[in-house]
């Protein structure tokens, strides 16, 4: 079965420390994004990816960074410098070509808890 | 500045009636929309799209509308079911633009169908 995986589903940190999420998907997509939903807020895109080795910013990039080194991972590194870390997290993928590049698959998603 | 704007936070019908979810925009170069249907703790899954060339698409139970004067469009969920009940997010593109794929999302609206 095809999908996107992230890992864990639930994650605890202290304030101060870096946190990485998974984000793996074997739908062969090209293009993989990271998003963030807070409570009664719509996603709001951290970082994406069209392509290997290249990514670029979303909208709220700060205190985030991300790494394409394969098609299948995109993880996610949730720094110290964000300032409101505790979030669902989203990753996402989609074709690159069509219109289907825009009707993305998400992930189960993340719960990160920052105390 | 929140661009797509889904002004209804919940919405509660009966079993067998017409669900009618809302959805504005501001940025007129938008041209391709997006449903998304999400339930508590997993990821949002898409549901219908419709491109600005149309004013209207049907898949099934769900049909969106879209009024490009009003830069409006809505999603119709007829008969609505219990398993109907989830945040359904509206989501806008600027297709063939340089969005390369961002979507900017509504904050969400709750839809519960009771029997």
């Amino acid at each position: 079965d095809g999908g996107i995986t992230q890992s864990p589903k639930y994650l605890f940190r202290k304030e101060g420390q870096n946190v990485t999420l998974s984000c793996e998907q074997n739908l062969n997509h090209d293009a993989m994004y990271w998003y963030r939903q807070d409570p009664g807020q719509g996603l709001r895109l951290i970082y994406y990816s069209h392509i290997v080795n290249d990514f670029q910013k979303g909208d709220i990039a700060e205190g985030y960074s991300v790494s394409r080194e394969k098609k299948e991972s995109f993880p996610l590194t949730v720094t110290s410098a964000q300032k409101n870390p505790t979030a669902f997290y989203l990753c996402a993928s989609s074709p690159r070509t069509g219109l289907e590049f825009y009707e993305q698959y998400f992930g189960p998603g993340t719960r990160l808890t920052v105390t | 500045d929140q661009q797509v704007k889904q002004n209804s936070p919940s919405l509660s019908v009966q079993e067998g009636r017409i669900s009618i979810l809302n959805c504005d925009y501001t940025n007129s170069m938008f041209d391709y929309f997006l449903w998304y249907k999400k339930y508590p703790a997993e990821g949002p899954t898409f549901l219908i799209s419709i491109s600005s060339i149309k004013d209207k698409n049907e898949d099934g139970r769900f049909t969106v509308f879209l009024n490009k004067s009003a830069k409006h469009l809505s999603l119709h969920i007829v008969p609505s079911q219990p398993g109907d009940s989830a945040v359904y997010f509206c989501a806008a593109v600027q297709a063939g633009g340089t969005s390369y794929g961002k979507l900017t999302f509504g904050q969400g609206t709750i839809l519960t169908v009771h029997p």
